[in-house]
């Protein structure tokens, strides 16, 4: 069954560095999304992506965010100068286009990021 | 968007049936009901989506009934795995933003 992967699982970061968040959705879906969940808490949507642009992002994704498919397979989310409360697990999850079959969003396993 | 309550924790044995009951006042006539399933420190997981009636899959049914005010996901014989949160989504199908909204969810615990 083919799947959404994450790479790296685990990033630690200092305060104020910037890091890169990859992620391959499945093969042949084209709308992409970015969540994250801080510990114990909800999972909250930060943006979509469709058509190699934004379609819809949260009040969460200021200007330190940005995303970015830099070619045919990957899928980045970019945090240029990480804050502590930027500490969570952040999902990437795809869905197919056609809408008239399930609009199910697939997710991959995250990548925990610690900002110290 | 319609908003969703469940439960916020449930216990289980081994080998029961589990129902968790989502509430969905404020459904729309275009929304879908979707379950998802997170185990901790991984993604959620797609388990189940349905309009009206009675949908079933190989890993669980989900009941709504004619009002579509509720819905209620049925897992059959729960083994220890099945410990994870559930969470119940309401949204419209095939729309073209798509972003998901995610409640609290309810913290199954299934024990031995």
């Amino acid at each position: 069954e083919p799947e959404v992967t994450q790479t790296p699982s685990h990033q630690v970061t200092q305060m104020g560095q910037e890091v890169i968040l990859r992620c391959v959705p499945i093969s042949n879906h084209l709308y992409f999304y970015w969540y994250r969940q801080i510990l114990g808490q909800k999972v909250e949507f930060l943006v979509s992506f469709y058509n190699n642009e934004i379609s819809e992002k949260s009040e969460i994704f200021d200007d330190q965010f940005s995303v970015e498919r830099p070619d045919g397979s990957n899928f980045t989310l970019k945090i240029r100068s990480t804050k502590l409360e930027d500490s969570a697990m952040y999902f990437c999850a795809s869905r197919t286009r056609r809408e008239h079959l399930s609009d199910t969003q697939y997710f991959g396993p995250g990548t925990r990021l610690t900002v110290l | 968007l319609a908003k969703t309550t469940q439960p916020i924790s449930m216990d289980s044995y081994e080998g029961q049936e589990v129902n968790i009951t989502c509430s969905h006042n404020n459904i729309a006539t275009n929304d879908y009901i979707t379950w998802y399933q997170q185990f901790p420190s991984q993604g959620p997981r797609f388990i189940i989506q349905g309009y009206k009636t009675k949908v079933t899959n190989e890993v669980a049914s989900l009941f709504i009934p004619a009002d579509r005010k509720s819905s209620t996901l049925s897992l059959p014989r729960v083994s220890l795995s099945d410990t994870a949160v559930y969470y119940c989504l309401v949204g419209v199908r095939g729309s073209t933003l798509g972003r998901l909204y995610f409640g609290r969810g309810t913290q199954l615990t299934v024990w031995p």
